[in-house]
């Protein structure tokens, strides 16, 4: 995987929008996805591990959904909340990648009171 | 039950010297992960230890070394210090490859002087 994209880079929404990000990844000899969520002067949190074509997980408010075909991931955060307000990142990895995840730069999020 | 901790929290060195960075992993996890973040770039990949014997490694000069120690826990080396390895190094750690999501430390932040 050469280039993992994600957009937008950053975000400001009111409390109560709801909202979503991409993630962009070659789709070739795909394996797995990772969504972390990444809160200032705190460490990534895993929100999910994704591997099926199609595939959609949900912990609580937010969600994701992923197409290995065409190489692309969403993120859904439903009525936002000021506690939402954090960096998301994608890491997508191949197959045969020996845990090699490759990291976008992350889309930041602001959720205004 | 304790998560990831590194140490120390900061570290300033000086061009030339050596900075030793330290992991200890979720209980009954295996396998440690390095990671760089420099200003303005994701995260990338450094290092991968599981069972004491490094299995993988990043596109990062020879002067990045480490190991893993019987408890798990694990040291990360930066030889003859670059300005540009100044940086925020986390460590994460995992349980298994199944799962593949990762518990990281809050991080380790060098000063290259």
């Amino acid at each position: 995987i050469l280039n993992v994209e994600q957009s937008p880079q950053s975000l400001h929404v009111q409390e109560g929008d709801s909202t979503n990000f991409t993630c962009s990844f070659p789709s070739s000899n795909f394996y797995a996805l990772h969504w972390y969520r990444w809160e200032t002067a705190k460490s990534p949190e895993a929100l999910f591990v994704m591997t099926l074509n199609g595939d959609e997980k949900k912990k609580g408010r937010i969600s994701a959904t992923l197409n290995t075909k065409e190489g692309y991931s969403y993120l859904y955060i439903k009525g936002s909340q000021p506690e939402d307000s954090a960096t998301y990142l994608c890491a997508p990895h191949n197959a045969g990648n020996n845990r090699k995840l490759i990291w976008g730069l992350g889309t930041s999020l602001a959720v205004n009171p | 039950e304790a998560g990831v901790t590194q140490s120390p929290t900061h570290l300033i060195k000086t061009r030339g010297q050596q900075a030793t960075l330290r992991c200890s992993p979720i209980s009954g996890h295996t396998s440690v992960y390095w990671y760089q973040q420099a200003l303005g770039l994701g995260l990338q990949f450094l290092l991968w230890y599981d069972e004491g014997e490094e299995r993988n490694r990043g596109n990062f000069p020879p002067r990045f070394s480490g190991r893993q120690f019987p408890n798990y826990s694990s040291e990360l080396n930066v030889n003859a210090l670059e300005l540009e390895d100044s940086a925020l190094y986390l460590c994460a750690s995992s349980l298994a490859w199944n799962t593949g999501e990762l518990f990281f430390g809050e991080g380790s932040r060098l000063t290259v002087l």
